[in-house]
């Protein structure tokens, strides 16, 4: 079965650089959420999408934005890169109907700033 | 708002020994409520999630949780511990009233198994 892809697996930028991640769900799932999992830490809600549209928004650093696009796609544009946004960046998705009983997780983006 | 707890960051137990890792939550409206296993530089995977009806959920690998609305808990069992258990187990809760909403993870327990 078809899971959620997420690209690149690993990424290493300098401090200051912009990164650019890429999520691209399940077919037919319509809802997108990003989380940031810091070394040794619990996974963190950054934003979700549904139908395109920002549907809630957690710890995401201003320097940090995302959208979703018309095939449903999401990307988490970084910039102005730190030492601490050094993380494993998980993307997950789930249908409207499907979403209370658990998304699917990517196996996500290993970001290293340097 | 809700919230789950995990008690212990660390559990070791021995080859063939039962397993019991702890969840309790706090929730306002009645939960739905996972656990999720995490191996080495790999992503997320779902074990078993409670949603409704039967309070006791099986889930992947041997695993169960029981749903404990009295005591607030969802702790997660496995009668008989495999090496191949060692991962990091997080447990999970979200609401059931909100579209889209999000899932809230617990801070993680890491369970290690001795040969």
């Amino acid at each position: 079965a078809a899971g959620v892809i997420q690209s690149p697996r690993h990424l290493i930028k300098e401090k200051r650089e912009t990164a650019t991640l890429k999520c691209y769900p399940i077919p037919r799932h319509d809802t997108v959420y990003w989380y940031q999992q810091g070394p040794g830490q619990d996974p963190q809600f950054l934003i979700s999408f549904y139908e395109k549209m920002q549907s809630d928004k957690g710890s995401i650093p201003d320097r940090f934005s995302a959208q979703q696009f018309s095939d449903y796609h999401s990307e988490l544009n970084m910039s102005s890169l730190e030492l601490g946004d050094s993380a494993l960046y998980f993307c997950a998705s789930s249908s409207l109907e499907g979403a209370v009983y658990g998304y699917t997780f990517g196996s996500g983006t290993r970001l290293t700033v340097v | 708002a809700q919230s789950v707890t995990q008690l212990g960051s660390h559990v070791s137990v021995s080859e063939g020994a039962l397993v019991l890792l702890r969840c309790n939550y706090s929730s306002s409206v009645p939960p739905y409520l996972f656990w999720y296993v995490q191996y080495p530089n790999q992503g997320l995977q779902l074990l078993l999630k409670y949603t409704t009806g039967a309070t006791l959920v099986k889930g992947i690998n041997g695993f169960e949780a029981e749903f404990k609305k009295s005591e607030t808990s969802f702790h997660l069992t496995k009668p008989s511990a495999h090496m191949s258990d060692a991962a990091e187990y997080f447990c999970a809760v979200r609401l059931t009233y909100s579209s889209a909403s999000k899932i809230i993870f617990g801070s993680g327990t890491r369970l290690s198994i001795r040969p």
